[in-house]
């Protein structure tokens, strides 16, 4: 059972234009969502959380917005660069089970010039 | 230098073979984890451990076993190896939370193995 959602496996993005990456859950109780970047043969890095308590948070390029009636958020990044091609994860943890995260399966962002 | 190390970065072995592979940090986390990446799959959790004397059961932990050795140490080992075992490893670790719900974790650059 696939708690966290990618549904698009892979976005093509020109550079200068928005990305934006989607993700949707299912368990109620998560109540903290992470992004994270992956480029290949290294390990994942941390891009941008959000609280249940927001609905939007923005680090720079970056933005994530949640809307929690829909179980569902989105990674917004303005303008894209090459140089955010690479995976993208989002991730989800509810405080009763304390940093253990649930992880999507992925998005692939080709930015291409 | 990298603040989460994995060793090896890769590693081919045979059916039925007994692997270990270790994971370092300097971050002076208490909490670390074991995952697993397959296409398609995401990141999944196998092990996890909130202190040295804490091991806990992830989602897919069949096959696997863990030891923490020291807070910095904590090391994967597959008793007999089986091909659907092959797989991208990944290491990470995280602080104690604070209360604030931050569940930020650091990876390491990951184990390709492959089990032949």
């Amino acid at each position: 059972d696939q708690q966290v959602k990618q549904n698009s496996p892979s976005l093509s993005v020109q550079e200068g234009r928005i990305s934006i990456l989607n993700c949707d859950y299912t368990n109620s109780m998560f109540d903290y969502f992470l992004w994270y970047k992956k480029y290949p043969a290294e390990g994942p890095t941390f891009l941008i959380s959000i609280s249940s308590i927001k609905d939007k948070n923005e680090d720079g390029r970056f933005t994530v917005f949640l809307n929690k009636s829909a179980k569902h958020l989105s990674l917004h990044i303005v303008p894209s660069q090459p140089g955010d091609s690479a995976v993208y994860f989002c991730a989800a943890s509810d405080s009763g089970t304390a940093s253990k995260l649930t992880f999507g399966t992925g998005t692939r962002l080709q930015v291409t010039l | 230098d990298a603040d989460v190390t994995q060793t090896p970065r890769n590693r081919i072995t045979k059916t039925g073979k007994r692997i270990m592979l270790e994971c370092s940090q300097t971050k002076g986390h208490d909490r670390m984890y074991w995952y697993r990446q397959d296409p398609g799959l995401g990141l999944r959790l196998i092990y996890y451990s909130f202190d040295v004397k804490d091991i806990n059961k992830g989602e897919i932990s069949d096959g696997y076993s863990v030891s923490r050795q020291a807070q910095a140490k904590f090391s994967l080992s597959l008793e007999s190896a089986i091909p659907n075992q092959t797989a991208l490893y990944f290491c990470a670790t995280s602080d104690t939370l604070a209360g604030t719900g931050d569940n930020e974790q650091f990876f390491g650059p990951g184990t390709r193995l492959t089990v032949l």
